[in-house]
């Protein structure tokens, strides 16, 4: 079982805003990751850390971190970014990587 | 640019090994460690280890320690997985992905290779 909590579906109206949640007590002591994967392909770094954007991932993309819960949000949802988004941060004795169980994003 | 390139896909029987490899190219590779993670229907995504390529320190997750080995040869920039006593329940697409220091920030994925363990 992931140390890692999210919402296992949200959707989002295109152009609107969406929050994706990731859950846990490791979370307030580790930043976490947060990762795109489309079918049939690797998943893809979308923002890490404090407030780490890889090259050529829209800014649309952005992370933040309250308490034990860590959030991903697309300001300006678009048609590509319907996928599966992973979190990932150490486990809560530092030692293991853990990934959230996914939330699978839908733009209406 | 920067690429990891895997082997194909295996079959193995339950109680084999596997060992999957992982070809880098586009940066310096001793500068850059390589986790593994894996990804089953079932399991989700899993986390099995880190290795330096510089010095060839490991970290293996504790589900895999005894039963995983992590290796590099830096003459041809490879990393390997190497995984024994398979299972069923190993079936999944095993992926390298670059990892700095071993905190577990994935900015590169190899393509993945699908591992099929059945008899």
């Amino acid at each position: 079982s992931s140390e890692l909590t999210q919402d296992p579906a949200v959707s989002v109206a295109l152009g609107q805003t969406v929050r994706i949640t990731c859950q846990g007590d490791s979370l307030r002591r580790y930043y976490a990751s947060w990762y795109q994967q489309k079918p049939g392909q690797a998943p893809v770094l979308v923002f890490s850390g404090k407030n780490n954007r890889p090259s050529g991932i829209p800014d649309r993309f952005s992370g933040s971190s309250s308490g034990s819960t860590a959030s991903l949000t697309i300001t300006g949802a678009q048609a590509e970014d319907e996928a599966d988004y992973y979190c990932s941060s150490r486990d809560s004795s530092g030692t293991d990587v853990v990934f959230g169980g996914g939330t699978k994003l839908t733009v209406l | 640019q920067v690429q990891l390139v895997q082997s194909g896909a295996e079959v193995k029987k339950p109680g084999a090994s596997v060992k999957v490899s992982c070809k880098a190219s586009g940066y310096t590779f001793t500068a850059h460690g390589i986790s593994w993670v894996r990804q089953s229907p079932r399991q989700g995504l899993e986390w099995m280890g880190w290795i330096s390529t510089y010095s060839g320190d490991t970290n293996y997750a504790q589900k895999f320690q005894g039963r995983v080995t992590m290796t590099t040869d830096t003459s041809t920039s490879t990393a390997y997985m190497e995984l024994r006593s398979l299972r069923s329940d190993d079936t999944a697409v095993y992926y390298c992905a670059r990892d700095l220091d071993g905190s577990g920030v994935f900015h590169y994925w190899g393509q993945g290779a699908l591992v099929t363990v059945s008899s």
